[in-house]
């Protein structure tokens, strides 16, 4: 069973606007979530984390909100800009375990 | 080094061959993690390393597949007998534990193995 779902295979938006990626979960013992971009033929690179003591957490162009009675969160990227094309992950560990758990990955091409 | 260091970036094997491949986790990071991504799929949790503690191998998908961790440090992760769906990126990662969780796990270029 799919513990970390990203429903939307791709996203595509104009540069400028904001990019809404979404993820939800079912694990009500995910307490730390994590989102990682990555490009062709490398390694995710970590973007943003959030704990489920907050609900919001925002670095520059990224924000990550979560609702833990949704068992959902989602990552705002504004403006988008083309460098920001890439294969998103979202990722989710419990306290007592080290391993993440992560979607599938949702591409988004941001347009010129 | 300055982040994970993974070899072989390639790897090509014939079905039925073992293979080994090496991860360099960051410097002083104490945790190290395998993961996999088929084609298609996400990451794949398989196997982590916690300082002296028992790994925790719970997502290793057949006894074909091992890991060690020697002196806390360098990984390899050994697939005997490879299959066709063992084709995939292999991915290690590292990071500092911490308490009570929160850690922020950096990855290496991956691995990409295909068995013929």
């Amino acid at each position: 069973d799919q513990q970390v779902k990203q429903n939307s295979p791709s996203l595509s938006v104009q540069e400028g606007r904001i990019s809404i990626l979404n993820c939800d979960y079912t694990n009500s013992m995910f307490d730390y979530f994590l989102w990682y971009k990555k490009y062709p033929a490398e390694g995710p690179t970590f973007l943003i984390s959030i704990s489920s003591i907050k609900d919001k957490n925002e670095d520059g162009r990224f924000t990550v909100f979560l609702n833990k009675s949704a068992k959902h969160l989602s990552l705002h990227i504004v403006p988008s800009q083309p460098g920001d094309s890439a294969v998103y992950f979202c990722a989710a560990s419990a306290s007592n375990t080290g391993k993440l758990i992560f979607g599938q990955g949702t591409t988004l091409q941001v347009k010129p | 080094g300055a982040g994970v260091s993974q070899s072989p970036s390639n790897k090509v094997t014939e079905k039925g061959k073992d293979v080994e491949l090496r991860c360099d986790p960051i410097s002083g990071h104490t945790a190290l993690y395998w993961y996999r991504q088929s084609l298609g799929q996400g990451l794949e949790f398989l196997i982590y390393f916690q300082g002296n503690s028992a790994p925790d191998k719970s997502g290793l998908p057949s006894d074909r597949f091992s890991a060690e961790r020697t002196g806390g440090s360098v990984s390899t992760l050994t697939i005997q007998r490879t299959q066709q769906e063992d084709s995939a990126v292999y991915l290690c990662a590292s990071s500092f534990q911490v308490p009570g969780g929160g850690n922020i796990q950096y990855f290496g270029a991956g691995t990409r193995l295909s068995v013929l």
